[in-house]
């Protein structure tokens, strides 16, 4: 099945700088890849989505990145903010019942 | 998006008990997840769950310790049985919904359940 790996674990950045989160998958049918933030005592939100068919999408200060080649995809946060600061999860979905997540990777953002 | 209120938000429960989270959202869809989130941990998929038909269950997760019912296309509940320390976890329901084009999953506030 499809397993999703997320590096890093933990991200301090300061304020203003930029974070970048990477993601690999194993299954080559995965065609959707969601990220989503998930504040302290919140359910996960989504964030920003890419199809296969897409190299790049951006939305203000957020981006991502996928290389269906190589089965990674990444985040991109620029001009981070303390608001920022959040718990995030990139996933893929191989089917269309299915999402599978990545272990998370705990972003501060240092004022 | 759909908008997804869960009760209760959290709760205390004892071993031996059962608890039923109800998840209820503001439009009809047609797939339900509940999923599981271990302290500091990722989301766990538990079951999917579809109107009008049995829940499906993923590898690790059985009907008799987490029964599901959806009795119509806006709620669900899941029932965590015969609670023990081990099922201390953040619960959230999910349903499929729409981005741009695209289907996808959105979440509600999640259940905090601690048992003692």
């Amino acid at each position: 099945g499809e397993n999703v790996e997320q590096h890093p674990s933990t991200l301090s950045v300061q304020e203003g700088d930029s974070a970048v989160i990477k993601c690999t998958y194993s299954d080559s049918a995965s065609n959707y890849f969601p990220w989503y933030k998930q504040e302290l005592g919140k359910g996960p939100q989504l964030i920003i989505d890419i199809r296969s068919n897409v190299g790049e999408k951006k939305d203000q200060r957020i981006a991502v990145t996928l290389n269906k080649t190589a089965k990674h995809f990444s985040l991109h946060i620029t001009e981070t903010q303390p608001e920022d600061s959040a718990v995030y999860f990139c996933a893929a979905r191989p089917s269309y019942d299915k999402v599978i997540f990545g272990p998370g990777t705990s972003l501060s953002v240092i004022p | 998006s759909a908008v997804i209120s869960q009760k209760p938000s959290r709760d205390i429960c004892q071993r031996g008990t059962s608890l039923t989270i109800q998840c209820q959202v503001d439009s009809q869809v047609t797939m339900m997840f509940w999923y599981r989130q271990q302290p500091g941990q990722s989301l766990t998929l538990i079951a999917t769950a579809n109107q009008g038909s049995e829940a499906t269950y993923e590898s690790g997760f059985v009907i008799d310790k987490f029964p599901i019912s959806r009795p119509n296309l806006t709620f669900s509940t899941l029932t965590v049985s015969n609670m023990s320390p081990e099922d201390s976890s953040i619960y959230l329901c999910s349903v499929e919904g729409t981005s741009g084009t695209e289907e996808t999953q959105y979440f509600g506030p999640g259940t905090r359940l601690l048992v003692l």
